[in-house]
């Protein structure tokens, strides 16, 4: 069965305290994966789509990676206003509808 | 406009009763996606749109759910005889076409059933 699964579920830091978030998948095959960050009451919004293993992409603050098993979101010296959901999603090599399957997200509360 | 709209934005109910969720894709978007994120739960999947049809319906819950899609633009998603297991938020999203390209999303309805 295809499965996202994303760690840890919540994490806190203090502002400055760089880490990084996890989402692991088991896949049929692998046609993208993605990122999206969502703040409360609003929808998702996208950040990051990798396709290969190797692949790095960066946005300000945050850097994702990919592997053949995982991905990363690095977050660097990050900042109050990057708290919020962190969603990954990927999409399956032979679904012809490209619809997304997600991970159940990791909750980020940076403190000033 | 700019991005996805949906209305209403919040949507209060009775069990038993039937709604219509409505979906402004990106103009041009010619992929419309449904999804329906429940407390506690990750986005899941329930209808894709190619124009005005829908090719994969696999994650409708029951058929006590339908959608549709007019003029390649609009869609409705209707839940009909509802229960308060369909209280979530139902998110829409559009692509400039199916394949590799991102999906944007919606603020989302958040229904209640009562």
């Amino acid at each position: 069965e295809d499965q996202v699964t994303q760690s840890p579920e919540a994490l806190r830091l203090q502002e400055g305290e760089s880490s990084s978030l996890n989402c692991s998948y088991t896949v049929s095959g692998l046609r993208g994966l993605f990122w999206y960050r969502q703040d409360p009451g609003k929808g998702p919004e996208f950040l990051f789509t990798l396709y290969s293993a190797g692949e790095e992409k960066e946005k300000e603050r945050l850097k994702a990676t990919l592997t053949k098993k995982e991905s990363f979101l690095h977050i660097t010296a990050p900042k109050p206003e990057d708290s919020a959901t962190y969603l990954c999603a990927v999409r399956l090599l032979m679904d012809s509808s490209y619809k997304l399957i997600f991970g159940s997200g990791t909750r980020l509360l940076v403190r000033p | 406009g700019a991005g996805v709209s949906q209305s209403p934005s919040n949507k209060v109910t009775e069990k038993g009763k039937d709604v219509e969720l409505r979906c402004d894709p990106i103009s041009g978007h010619t992929a419309l996606y449904w999804y329906r994120q429940s407390l506690g739960q990750g986005l899941e999947f329930l209808i894709y749109f190619q124009g005005n049809s829908a090719p994969d319906k696999s994650g409708l819950p029951s058929d006590r759910f339908s959608a549709e899609r007019t003029g390649g633009s609009v869609s409705t998603l209707t839940i009909q005889r509802t229960q308060q297991e369909d209280s979530a938020v139902y998110l829409c999203a559009s692509s400039s076409r199916s394949g590799n390209n991102e999906q944007f999303f919606g603020p989302g309805t958040r229904l209640t059933v009562l």
